[in-house]
Formats: structure tokens, C-alpha cells, sequence
């Protein structure tokens, strides 16, 4: 069974656009992330949410919006795509929110604005 | 802004030699290292949780040691073998840093050559 996972695995979508990308976690963590893997391949936290409770929100832009409907799922709302919105996004659980346990990580979503 | 620097970038390891690398971090507020292990085309998968001073971890033949007073710590590979080449990424959670905020280094890439 997959542990975390997340829809769509590829989006391909023109500027301008409003986009989903979907993620979900069946190893009753309390605490999931949105990622950025960066043009230089590194990985950058946009959000964390905690029982449904955002608690890491970085300076990401206010296009980008997550919703948490249970502990179980955090999806990605990002309005009126830009160009330097591709990259490959990443979600990721974790049994709290102490950063004393791991991470899991979903296999990515690669989001290409045309 | 904290800095996390995993060195060197890359390296090649013919197999059956061990090699090891380093991931730099600020020494002060030290909360946690957490080190993942990715393969291209997967998703990172957690090696290891470090949050004590002198933590020594091992799993197979791969283990990490921990200093906090000095802002290090390595991963070593014992005996590496092809399916060992991969990125391998650190990261650092801050005792100030808000809710569980992880800040990932760059990776260094190991390549095992038959």
C-alpha cells in the first residue's frame, strides 16, 4: 500500500490556469508538508499543517493556497499559473509535528507551466 | 538565514570501497538532523533521526555519527554497492525555527561504479 501519494504525478498547464494537485497519507500521521524542489534541485518547505492547523506557512505567494479537509489529506490550490511556478512538488507526512520523527515522502507531482 | 552544506557535491565510489561525507550546519539551537536517502525518479526515503550530541546510527552498512558543539555530522557507506548510488540529503531543524520547519542541504550524489 502506498504510504503517502499524490495526484496528479504529471500536470502539464498553460499560464494563467487555476490547478489541484491532490495528497493523501494512510499512516495516521498527525503532520503533512507541501515541498518546492527548486531549479537547483533543492527542497524548500511551502507549508505545514498539523491536525488540520496550518503552522508553517513560508513566503510563498498568496496564489498558492493549501487546504487541509482531515489530517489525512493536504491538497495544493495554486491560482493564476506563472512560468516559474514549474518544478517538481513534493508532499510529506510525519507522526507529529517535533521534527524528532521522519519524514515520508509522496513520489512528486512535476508541474510544467507552459 | 541558515545554512545547511552537505560536501562534497558529488563522488564516485568503486564498489566494495567504503566512502563517507559531511553535512554542515549551525551549532547553535541545535534541534534535530534528519539524513534521506533518494534514488533519481523516486521520492527521498528516511535513513536516520539525530537529535543527541555523539548519536551514532547505523542501518545495513550505512551509519551517521552527530556532533552538535562543532555543527557536523557524517555519513558513512561500508562496502558500497551499486544500489547504494543515490542522493543523499541532510537536514537541519533549528530549536527557534517555527513549528517543524526541516531546512534541507544540497545533497551530495554518490555514484557506485560496478
Amino acid at each position: 500500500d502506498t504510504a503517502v501519494s499524490q495526484t496528479p504525478k504529471y500536470l502539464v498547464t498553460q499560464m494563467g490556469n487555476d490547478k489541484s494537485i491532490k495528497c493523501e497519507q494512510n499512516l495516521g500521521h498527525d503532520t503533512m508538508y507541501w515541498y518546492k524542489q527548486d531549479s537547483k534541485k533543492f527542497l524548500k518547505i511551502m507549508f505545514s499543517y498539523n491536525n488540520k492547523e496550518l503552522i508553517i506557512n513560508e513566503t510563498v505567494p498568496n496564489r498558492f493556497s493549501p487546504k487541509s479537509p482531515d489530517k489525512a489529506h493536504l491538497n495544493l490550490h495554486i491560482n493564476s499559473l506563472e512560468l516559474g511556478d514549474s518544478a517538481v512538488y513534493f508532499c510529506a507526512s510525519s507522526q507529529d509535528g517535533s521534527a524528532s520523527y521522519e519524514q515520508y515522502f509522496g513520489p512528486g507531482t512535476r508541474l510544467t507551466v507552459t | 538565514i541558515l545554512n545547511v552544506e552537505q560536501s562534497p557535491q558529488s563522488l564516485h565510489v568503486q564498489e566494495g570501497d567504503s566512502t563517507n561525507f559531511t553535512c554542515s550546519f549551525p551549532s547553535s539551537n541545535f534541534y534535530a538532523l534528519h539524513w534521506y536517502r533518494w534514488e533519481t525518479a523516486k521520492s527521498p526515503e528516511a535513513l536516520f533521526v539525530m537529535t543527541l550530541n555523539g548519536d551514532e546510527k547505523k542501518k545495513g552498512q550505512i551509519s551517521a555519527t552527530l556532533n552538535t558543539k562543532e555543527g557536523y555530522s557524517y555519513l558513512y557507506i561500508k562496502g558500497s554497492q551499486p544500489e547504494d548510488s543515490a542522493t543523499y540529503l541532510c537536514a537541519f531543524k533549528w530549536r527557534g525555527a517555527a513549528g517543524n520547519k526541516l531546512t534541507f542541504g544540497g545533497g551530495t550524489r554518490v555514484l557506485v561504479k560496478p
